[in-house]
Order: C-alpha cells, then structure tokens, then sequence
C-alpha cells in the first residue's frame, strides 16, 4: 500500500445530497491533493494544501469544499454536485516541494456516481 | 502554462517485446518530468522522473525513460513487457523554475500486453 488511505472506495449520491470524501496519510508529509479522474481526460488538479494552508484551488467550483484539519487528513465536501461530477476523486501527499523529492503518493480513490 | 501529450490512447505489445509509451510536454523554461502507473482499481505510482543530469533516467519495474530537449520529449521504455505491465501510464511535467507544486498530467496511455 502507498501509505494514502481514501474513504469510501464508491459512493452514489443524488444531486441534493451533502456527502464527503475523506483521505489519510500516514507518511509523515506536509503537502495534500485531490485531483479528480474522468474517463478519457487528463488528470486534474483541483486542491494543493502546504502545511494545512490552501496554496493552489485550480477554478473548482464552490459545490466542492475542501478541509485540511491538520497535515494527516483532507477531506472534500460535496454538496449539490451536478452529474458531469461522476468521476474518480484521487488524494495524493507529498514532502513540499524542493526539486529533490518530488514525487506523489496516491490513495486508491473515490468512485463518485451522482444521479 | 505547462502541458503534456500522449498521442495514444492505447499500446498493445506481445509479452516478451519491446515496450514504448511516447510522450511529449511543452512548459516555459526547464522541465521536471515524471511517469506513473495507475494498475485497476487503485491510484497512480510513481515510476521514474527527470529532474536533472542524465538524460536516462532509470526507475522501477525495469522501466526507463530518455529526456530528449530537442523533440521535448519524455518516452517511457521497457526492453520486455510482461503481462502484469497491463496498466494505465500517466507523464506528467512541471516547471522547474515555478514556485509550488502544481502537476500537470497528460491523458493517459492504456497498455495492454498479451501473452
């Protein structure tokens, strides 16, 4: 396992319903993603947090919600999502970032139906 | 603005031959360049990168990847492929000289190998 722990594997939900997504890490690092997989597209980055500090929201829009308790846990809130939000909600860690240790560590992700 | 491009969507190599995943980026200035594999149902891992120095960068699996500055190009590699090397590649690249850690991924390429 990578170390990054993503909860729940699959979840359905209508376009009414507030739900979240959670991720752990256990790896010791300071730096926390959500990128969302959708079939056929390039993997986008949504959420960057250094240090519990959002440093990078890439135009998401508000009906996504992140948190950063602390440097272990992100979570991501949905409410009133829209059906083209289906997709597979990856968190990743990483040490920040100095040109030496970059490299990600990817949960296994969240499978998001939304009917 | 950074980008990535993975002309094909889909690879097919019977096992035992030689295995290319082509890549090609485009970012202003110096490029870190990455590949990972995402096996079913679980997140992306890391394979290998370039951050610097040798144009040859080798990394796990028995995989390697040549940075070539000319054709901006980052080819992934495997002299033999096995059948468990079934997976979906992802290259991804950033800007060296740019602050934080914004990835950016290309679209994938499916590798299937068969026996």
């Amino acid at each position: 396992e990578t170390g990054v722990t993503q909860t729940p594997r699959h979840l359905v939900m209508g376009m009414t319903n507030k739900k979240s997504l959670k991720c752990e890490q256990h790896l010791g690092h300071n730096a926390m993603y959500w990128y969302k997989q959708s079939a056929k597209k390039p993997l986008e980055l949504m959420f960057v947090y250094n240090f519990k500090e959002q440093t990078e929201n890439n135009s998401v829009p508000s009906r996504f919600s992140p948190e950063c308790p602390n440097s272990s846990h992100l979570f991501l809130h949905l409410h009133t999502l829209q059906p083209e939000d289906s997709a597979l909600y990856l968190c990743a860690s990483s040490q920040p970032w100095t040109g030496l240790n970059e490299k990600l560590f990817f949960g296994s992700g969240t499978q998001l139906s939304v009917l | 603005a950074q980008s990535v491009a993975q002309p094909e969507d889909q690879v097919n190599v019977a096992e035992g031959n030689p295995l290319t995943v082509k890549c090609t980026y485009s970012v202003s200035g110096n490029p870190y360049l990455f590949w990972y594999v995402q096996y079913p149902n679980r997140g992306l891992q890391f394979l290998l990168k370039y951050i610097t120095g040798d144009n040859l960068v080798k990394g796990s699996y028995g995989f390697e990847a040549e940075f070539n500055k000319s054709q901006t190009s980052f080819h992934l590699k495997k002299p033999s492929a096995l059948v468990s090397d079934s997976a979906l590649y992802f290259c991804a690249v950033r800007q060296r000289e740019a602050a934080g850690n914004k990835l950016t991924f290309g679209g994938g390429t499916r590798v299937l190998v068969k026996p």
